[in-house]
């Protein structure tokens, strides 16, 4: 199966400040990597898959690149919503695996 | 409006089974696969299982390949996983997930509130 590994654990962060989460996969995945947002009490909410594509009500702040193995989540300028934990998944192989996440908390 | 809701969670010795069920609500339920991500304690998000909308095609996790088989029911627009052999490390919150899109791309777009599985003796 593929792993992905996501880096770091925690992300100490001030509002306004710009987030960048990596996430790596360890064979190539192409451009078939999502990403997830997860608070406390609250289902996962997808924010963004394939080449960029943000899902639905997702603000603009939030984007990603990359594609094979290495991939980024950047927040441009957290707001006092984005502090949460966001998972990668990867949807290219079976079984599906995601990383085991990064807690943006903040500072 | 979508909603998933689950049921069937509980307090199960090791070894023992359990039947979790996904209630779906507000979309075609037969146009789309389906998944259960579960998340045990302390844990990442981890999937379990996928099933095709039809029915016909079933993926699972290598942790939980031959102990647990998911299903559907799209008379009744109803997921299942049939959870058996259980074992401690199957201690999570179970989550039941709606594919984003009719062509299967396996990211999921709606999840219900999960129901909790325990298992110990």
């Amino acid at each position: 199966e593929i792993v992905m590994t996501q880096s770091p654990a925690t992300l100490s962060m001030s509002p306004g400040e710009r987030a960048t989460l990596s996430c790596r996969a360890s064979q190539s995945v192409g451009r078939n990597l999502a990403w997830y947002q997860r608070k406390p009490g609250q289902a996962p909410r997808l924010l963004i898959y394939g080449a960029s594509t943000r899902a639905t009500g997702i603000p603009a702040r939030f984007s990603d690149s990359g594609s094979g193995t290495e991939f980024t989540l950047t927040i441009s300028s957290l707001q006092s919503e984005d502090f949460a934990v966001y998972y990668c998944q990867q949807y290219n192989n079976w079984p599906l695996t995601f990383g085991g996440g990064t807690k943006v908390e903040i500072k | 409006e979508v909603q998933l809701l689950e049921s069937g969670g509980g307090l199960v010795q090791p070894g023992g089974s359990l039947r979790l069920s996904c209630a779906a609500s507000g979309f075609t339920f037969s146009n789309y696969a389906m998944t259960w991500v579960r998340q045990a304690p302390g844990k990442g998000l981890e999937w379990v299982s996928g099933i095709s909308g039809s029915g016909d095609s079933t993926e699972y996790a290598d942790s939980v390949k031959g102990r647990f088989t998911i299903s559907r029911d799209n008379s009744k627009n109803t997921l299942f996983l049939q959870m058996n052999s259980l074992r401690a490390e199957d201690t999570a919150v179970y989550y039941c997930a709606k594919d984003l899109s009719q062509l299967e791309l396996r990211l999921f777009d709606y999840w219900g509130q999960g129901t909790l599985v325990t298992v110990s003796s």
